[in-house]
């Protein structure tokens, strides 16, 4: 049984640039969240997609965009890149959407640094 | 809005110690679920327990234990008889919120 995957492993790129990230959830999970993990920080939850719709978003600007297909799978979009989202992103799923009742279980993050 | 906080930074303690990691939350939802994640050096977090609010049971599960207080707001985590294994970054969340985290060195 899979668990949850990310790709890639790590990214370099320029400031301005576009990334996309992506993510698989675990087989039979439908909910994915993404989150940003900073250095020495907590995770911060950026949003979560469920039945190919964003249900929740945390403070995080609309440079930050998502999707998820049909297949539950999901990307992360994130435009005009700064300095600052350097960071590990974090996609973690779950089965069921209950608003944030549910355990999650993270995949191993993609590593990103803007320089 | 919704906080946690974990006040201890890093918690050092020698093999076969017990230790208890703090975490305190702020919510103004009725219902609400929490949840205590460890992250290995390797970073992949992994779920260890969750808590529902209307259930104060306090439960252990081999090593581990926690405490939840509605009164204080608090859902602490024991480790007894800790292991080098144990060496992590343990975080408490709240729903979709995390803390900032508590680095737990268990030395030989």
């Amino acid at each position: 049984d899979a668990g949850v995957t990310q790709s890639p492993t790590h990214l370099i790129k320029t400031r301005g640039q576009q990334v996309t990230l992506r993510c698989s959830p675990k087989s039979g999970h439908d909910t994915v969240s993404w989150y940003q993990q900073a250095l020495g920080q907590g995770p911060q939850f950026i949003f979560q997609y469920y039945e190919e719709e964003e249900r929740q978003r945390g403070n995080f600007p609309d440079r930050f965009s998502g999707h998820q297909f049909p297949n539950y799978s999901s990307e992360l979009n994130v435009n005009a890149l700064l300095l600052g989202d350097s960071a590990l992103y974090l996609c973690a799923s779950s089965p069921g959407w209950t608003s944030g009742g549910r355990v999650q279980y993270f995949g191993p993050g993609t590593r990103l640094t803007v320089t | 809005a919704q906080k946690v906080t974990q006040a201890q930074t890093e918690i050092s303690v020698v093999e076969k110690e017990d230790v208890t990691l703090d975490c305190v939350y702020e919510t103004r939802d009725t219902t609400y679920y929490l949840f205590w994640y460890k992250q290995p050096p390797s970073g992949e977090l992994v779920f260890l327990i969750r808590r529902n609010s209307f259930d104060e049971q306090n439960e252990i599960s081999g090593r581990y234990s926690w405490n939840f207080q509605k009164s204080t707001s608090s859902f602490n985590f024991t480790i007894t008889a800790s292991q080098v294994v144990d060496s992590a970054v343990y975080f408490c969340a709240l729903r979709l919120v995390f803390g900032t985290g508590t680095r737990l060195l268990v030395s030989p």
